[in-house]
This record gives structure tokens, sequence and C-alpha cells, in this order.
């Protein structure tokens, strides 16, 4: 059964400051990883998506990595501003007939001015 | 840009009166989701449409929760009747779901439910 996992639940980091937020999953047989945020009260904005296939992606000062064998994604979130405030949640979608779609609890964090 | 459209936003209700939501996906999508968040928690699906079939339905509280997509285009949840539990926030998503498809869900902004 796959398990996925964001630590910390919680960061505060300065303004300018480049952070890491981690997302591991249990089963390497995944279709997708997508990361998602979500700011309070408000729905979640898609931000990267990372095929099976694919090693990484970026979208301007976000990238995001992937290493099935390891079970591990990252989001990178370089010069970190305070509008990146926000909790940001991973989602690991199975592979083959299982395809469904298995959310991480989120890393709430806090860029502060 | 497209979007997942939802209504109401916000939705206060007493508990055992019956609620509704509905959800637009994106043009073309033919996956749409109901997930239920409670607040500090990841999403939780409820049912998952394929046009306007159900292909997942496992985690949908069937004796008094149902989600219909007649036409295989938007969506309509209905909690009848409505628990002080019920209270969350309750998301629609889309995928393309087609033969060229990315698996990529996109949200809409949300429903907050209140049950008093």
């Amino acid at each position: 059964k796959q398990e996925v996992t964001q630590i910390p639940a919680a960061l505060s980091v300065p303004e300018g400051e480049n952070l890491v937020l981690n997302c591991s999953f249990t089963d390497s047989a995944i279709y997708n990883l997508q990361w998602f945020r979500q700011d309070p009260g408000k729905g979640l904005t898609s931000l990267l998506l990372i095929q099976s296939s694919q090693r990484e992606q970026t979208s301007g000062r976000l990238n995001a990595s992937l290493d099935k064998s390891s079970g591990r994604s990252t989001l990178y979130i370089a010069a970190s501003q305070p509008g990146d405030s926000a909790t940001y949640l991973c989602a690991v979608l199975g592979a083959g007939n299982n395809r469904k779609l298995i959310w991480g609890l989120g890393t709430s964090l806090a860029v502060n001015p | 840009e497209a979007e997942v459209a939802q209504s109401p936003r916000y939705k206060i209700t007493e508990k055992s009166q019956a609620v509704a939501f509905w959800c637009d996906p994106i043009s073309g999508h033919a996956t749409l989701y109901w997930y239920r968040q409670i607040l500090g928690q990841g999403p939780e699906l409820l049912v998952q449409f394929q046009d306007e079939s159900v292909v997942d339905d496992s985690q949908l509280p069937k004796d008094r929760f149902s989600a219909e997509r007649l036409k295989g285009v938007d969506s309509t949840l209905k909690i009848q009747p409505a628990e002080l539990g019920d209270s969350a926030m309750y998301l629609c998503a889309s995928s393309h779901g087609r033969t060229v498809n990315t698996g990529e869900l996109f949200f809409g902004e949300g429903s907050r439910l209140t049950v008093l």
C-alpha cells in the first residue's frame, strides 16, 4: 500500500533563503508525482508534475526532482518570498491498474519578511 | 486560462439539512474528482468519474452522500442529511483522462461547508 510522507510538517524561513521540501513514497511503481500549493481556505494550485520517466521539472523559481528508486521527490524554492507562504502538498499517482492518487499531509511554509 | 468552477464557495447549514455542491470541470476533461479536505489534512477522494460513469466511490458515505455527472460534463455532490462531522472543504478536480493524458489534476477553489 502506497504511503506518502512529507517532511518537515512546518517550516519558517527568512525572506531570500533557498529551501527544500521533501516528499517520500513507499511504492516506486508510480505514474507521476505532482506538487501543489494551497493557500488558507483555498483550493489547490498545481505547481509541477513529474512523470515517472522524468528526473526533474522546473518552473520559474521552483524545481522539483524525482528519484523513483529511493522513493523521493524534492521541491526546491529559490530566493523565497513572503508570497510563497502556503501549504505545499505532494501527491503520487499509482501506475498500472492502481491509478489512485495518494497524498502527503503537506508542509506549511512561512516566509518572513 | 481554463479553470474548474465550483459553487457555492461557502455554505453554512444546520445539521439534518440537505446540501448540494456543483462543479464544472475544464472543457474536454473526461475525469472528474470530488475530494473532501478536513483542516490540516490531505484531500480524501470521495468519488471519481470517467465521463458519466463512476469509477471509484469506495470512500463515499453512500447512506448520506450522492454524486452524479449525468451528461459527463458538470457534476453535483449532495449531502442529505448533513452532520456536524461533514464540515470540511469540498474540492472538485478534473484531468484530461483521454489518450494523451499526463494525469495532471486541476482543482477548483473549493466549497467550504460549515454544519451547525
